[in-house]
């Protein structure tokens, strides 16, 4: 079956170090997305790929980085420049035709202390 | 920049009633989609209905209805006869038409409906 999977369900880090959120898509589709949750927050993009070996910012890049070196996966680290990392982070993709909804991952609970 | 805005934080309904969850936009564009998400306690987001800005007919999906108002940006969704599986977070989202359809959604902040037996 197609779907996005996201690799560990949690995961626990301590302060100080870069770790490294898989996203993995069989869907065939351009675009993916990280978005992070937080109580209260809502989803808030991080960042995005269109294709690949490109991406753009989102509202809150800052302290995370990706990478689209191939068209399933879009990674996400989240480095220690990043203040409060501990969160819920969320992977989608969706296929190019415009009317379709996002697909999204089953996401990761990342927990830093 | 677009902003969803969701004003209820909470909100709860008894098992068989109706309940509306109200969602706000902030855009300057004309072509655009809307969206509801919801996201039950397994924290999968699942798509509940979709909205696009140039049709005038309210999207319906059994019991969910949306009730849009393009002029004033409003866009609540109904459920009707409540069931105890819809007790979830929901989340209002809009997505601009852009050129390439890859834009991203831009999510409020949600509202925590518990359904009462």
């Amino acid at each position: 079956d197609g779907g996005i999977t996201q690799s560990p369900k949690y995961l626990f880090r301590k302060e100080g170090q870069n770790v490294t959120l898989s996203c993995e898509q069989n869907l065939n589709h351009d675009a993916m997305y990280w978005y992070r949750q937080d109580p209260g927050q809502g989803l808030r993009l991080i960042y995005y790929s269109q294709i690949v070996n490109d991406f753009q910012k989102g509202d809150i890049a800052e302290g995370y980085s990706v990478s689209r070196e191939k068209k399933e996966s879009f990674p996400l680290t989240v480095t220690s420049a990043q203040k409060n990392p501990t969160a819920f982070y969320l992977c989608a993709s969706r296929p190019p035709d415009r009317d379709s909804p996002l697909h999204f991952g089953n996401g990761t609970r990342l927990t830093v202390t | 920049a677009q902003t969803v805005t969701q004003s209820q934080p909470e909100m709860s309904v008894q098992e068989a009633e109706t309940v509306t969850l109200s969602c706000t936009y902030d855009t300057s564009e004309s072509d655009y989609y809307l969206f509801w998400y919801k996201q039950p306690p397994s924290r999968q987001m699942i798509l509940v209905i979709r909205q696009e800005a140039y049709k005038q007919q309210n999207a319906t999906e059994n019991r969910f209805s949306v009730n849009f108002q393009k002029a004033a940006k409003s866009f609540s969704l109904k459920i009707s006869d409540s069931q105890l599986g819809d007790a979830a977070m929901y989340f209002c989202a809009y997505r601009s038409w852009g050129n390439s359809g890859n834009t991203p959604l831009v999510f409020g902040k949600g509202t925590r409906l518990s359904v009462i037996a």
